[in-house]
Formats: C-alpha cells, structure tokens, sequence
C-alpha cells in the first residue's frame, strides 16, 4: 500500500521567513496529493493541493511543487505569519473507482516566531 | 458553508463498553470516511463507504468495528468492546465523487477517551 514520508517533523522560522516542507510517496498510481493544517484540537483543514497533471499550484503565500518521477511533493509558504503555525500534513490518495482514501505524512509542526 | 457534523464531540467509556460516534456528511457527498488520530500523532485512515458497502478499510479496521449509514443522513462508526489503545480523536470526512477530484472535508472530531 501507499507510503508518505514527511520531513521536517518540527519547523521553526522567524515571521517573514518562508517555510518549505517535502514528502515523499511509494505508490506511483497516486494522483492526488492534499495538504492540510491542523491547529491544535481542531480538524485538519485543507489549504492546497496538486493532481498528478500539474507540477505547480500557487496559492496566494501557498505553493505546492509536485515532481512525479522522484514521487515527491513539496509545500512551500512566503511570508510566514504567526498565524501560519499549526501542524501540516500532506497526503496523497488515488482518485477514481471506489478509491479514495487519504494516507497522511506524520505532520509537521510549524512555528512562526514573531 | 456546508460542513461534516460529528457527535459526541468527547466521550468517555469504560474498557470493554461499546460506543457508537456520529456523522453527518455534506448533504451531496456519496463517499463517507472515518480516520483516527491518537494523541500527537498522524491522522490515520479506517474505513470508506460508498453506495451502502465499505469501499476500502485499513488493517486498523478490524472486527471490532463496522459502520453504518442507518437513514439518509447519518454515519456512524460502532466500536464494539472498546480497548484502552482505542483512546483517539476519530475524525469523520466526506467527499463527492472520487472522479470530481475527491477534496475530503472533515469533521471537527470526535475525542474518545477510554478509562
């Protein structure tokens, strides 16, 4: 089954400094790859994400860069704000048929220093 | 904006009791999800649902639960002798057809504590 790797697994940047995050995944017929912030005892929250036809998606401060061959993708936000901190996850899913479920990265916490 | 409703919003069991959680889906969305999130940790996938019959369901998903969508509305999530290492956020999700690009949204979560 699907693997996602993620890394870092804490982030912590001054505000207006960017943060990058990357994942990596293990089934190459994933086509479907979401991100989502998570604040403390909240529900995770989609922000971007990217199918497998695309190799970039921009997002006002968000981006997500998608490179099939290496199977990874990576989340990137400009301009970081205190309000940026949360936990991220990305995940990646197959989409069609009966499928469709997400396997989620192990998160990575995000602090933005004011 | 239409949002995935969840009840309880905190239970707490004794070891061994069932527990019945909650859902209510987005009113147009065919495919129905729970995920797990213990303390800390990633969220994690157990079970999808179309068309009346669980689609996919992970080796979390054992005997010990199953799901049900009893009316129009509603999908629930039974765990049926509930087990301390069941102590977890459990978060339901839906989404519209996977064809349309299978955005999931989820529910603010259930918390399950069991004593």
């Amino acid at each position: 089954g699907e693997n996602v790797e993620q890394h870092p697994s804490t982030l912590s940047v001054q505000e207006g400094d960017s943060a990058v995050i990357k994942c990596t995944y293990s089934d190459s017929a994933s086509n479907y790859f979401p991100w989502y912030k998570q604040e403390l005892g909240k529900r995770p929250q989609l922000i971007i994400d990217i199918r497998s036809n695309v190799g970039e998606k921009k997002d006002q401060r968000i981006a997500v860069t998608l490179n099939k061959t290496a199977k990874h993708f990576s989340l990137h936000i400009t301009e970081t704000q205190p309000e940026d901190s949360a936990v991220y996850f990305c995940a990646a899913s197959i989409v069609g048929g009966s499928q469709g479920n997400l396997i989620f990265g192990k998160g990575t916490k995000l602090s933005v220093k004011p | 904006e239409p949002e995935v409703t969840q009840t309880p919003s905190h239970q707490v069991t004794q070891m061994g009791q069932e527990v019945i959680l909650r859902c209510v889906p987005i009113s147009n969305h065919l495919y129905f999800y729970w995920y797990r999130q213990i303390l800390g940790q990633k969220v994690e996938f157990l079970v999808s649902f179309y068309n009346n019959e669980i689609s996919e369901k992970s080796e979390i998903f054992d005997d010990q639960f199953s799901v049900e969508r009893p009316d129009g509305s509603n999908f629930t999530l039974k765990i049926r002798s509930t087990k301390l290492e069941d102590s977890a956020m459990y978060f339901c999700a839906s989404s519209e057809q996977p064809s349309s690009g299978n955005t999931i949204y989820f529910g603010e979560g259930s918390w399950l504590t069991v004593v």
